[in-house]
């Protein structure tokens, strides 16, 4: 059974701080996936992540995938209340294979 | 972009009834869908697999014989959930991909079950 741990699963900070999520497993990843869902709505992508040791930046999100492609994180600069949200990772473990979720993250960010 | 379908949004059934939800790709065909099911402040988990053509793959736990998955169609995946209960309750959300290796899961909007 694959298991991808997320932490922290619940995260209150104020507007302005810095924050990072991470999401951790025993097993390898072919790619990793983050997506921030919305009460009530399907999940939307964020970023895919394929390459170890690869960084990606969306504005003030930045994703790090570990070189051993078993581990992921996001950061979050000078988070905004509009980044309030359910954030998951999710991996896929063999090419074409089933996405597998994180617990997930939820963040508020009180103004 | 690939679009995903996913009726109802929200439906409310008696104890016993059974309720179909359906998961349609409307501009590509969808070689594979999965369904998953997610309650209150948690995450999504993974309930089956369904290829277009052959029967689904449901993961340790799920009752394939209570959550019916049809996917007849390169477009269309169906869940049905039988003799529901109030513990059925839930949200559920269908995903799709694409033929061809590709890292695009197409999420539905998601459908509120709620059982009374």
């Amino acid at each position: 059974t694959q298991l991808l741990e997320q932490s922290p699963q619940f995260l209150s900070i104020q507007e302005g701080e810095n924050l990072t999520v991470y999401c951790n497993s025993s097993s390898v990843f072919s790619s990793l996936q983050w997506y921030r869902q919305e009460p009530g709505e399907g999940p939307v992508l964020l970023v895919t992540v394929v390459t170890g040791g690869e960084v990606k930046k969306l504005k003030r999100l930045t994703f790090q995938f570990g070189d051993a492609r078993k581990d992921s994180s996001l950061h979050i600069t000078a988070a905004q209340p509009g980044d309030t949200g359910l954030y998951l990772c999710a991996g896929i473990y063999n090419q074409g294979g089933k996405l597998i979720f994180g617990q997930g993250t939820e963040l508020s960010v009180k103004p | 972009g690939a679009v995903v379908s996913q009726h109802p949004s929200w439906v409310i059934c008696k104890s016993g009834t059974s309720v179909k939800i359906e998961c349609r790709s409307l501009d590509f065909q969808a070689t594979t869908m999965f369904w998953y099911r997610q309650f209150p402040k948690q995450s999504l988990m993974l309930m089956a697999t369904s290829n277009e053509g052959s029967k689904a793959t449901y993961e340790q736990g799920v009752e394939k014989d209570k959550f019916l998955i049809n996917h007849a169609s390169l477009t269309l995946s169906t869940l049905t959930v039988t003799s529901a209960h109030p513990e059925d309750s839930s949200f559920y959300i269908c995903s799709a991909r694409g033929g061809g290796w590709g890292y695009g899961y197409t999420f539905g909007s998601g459908t509120r079950l709620t059982v009374v």
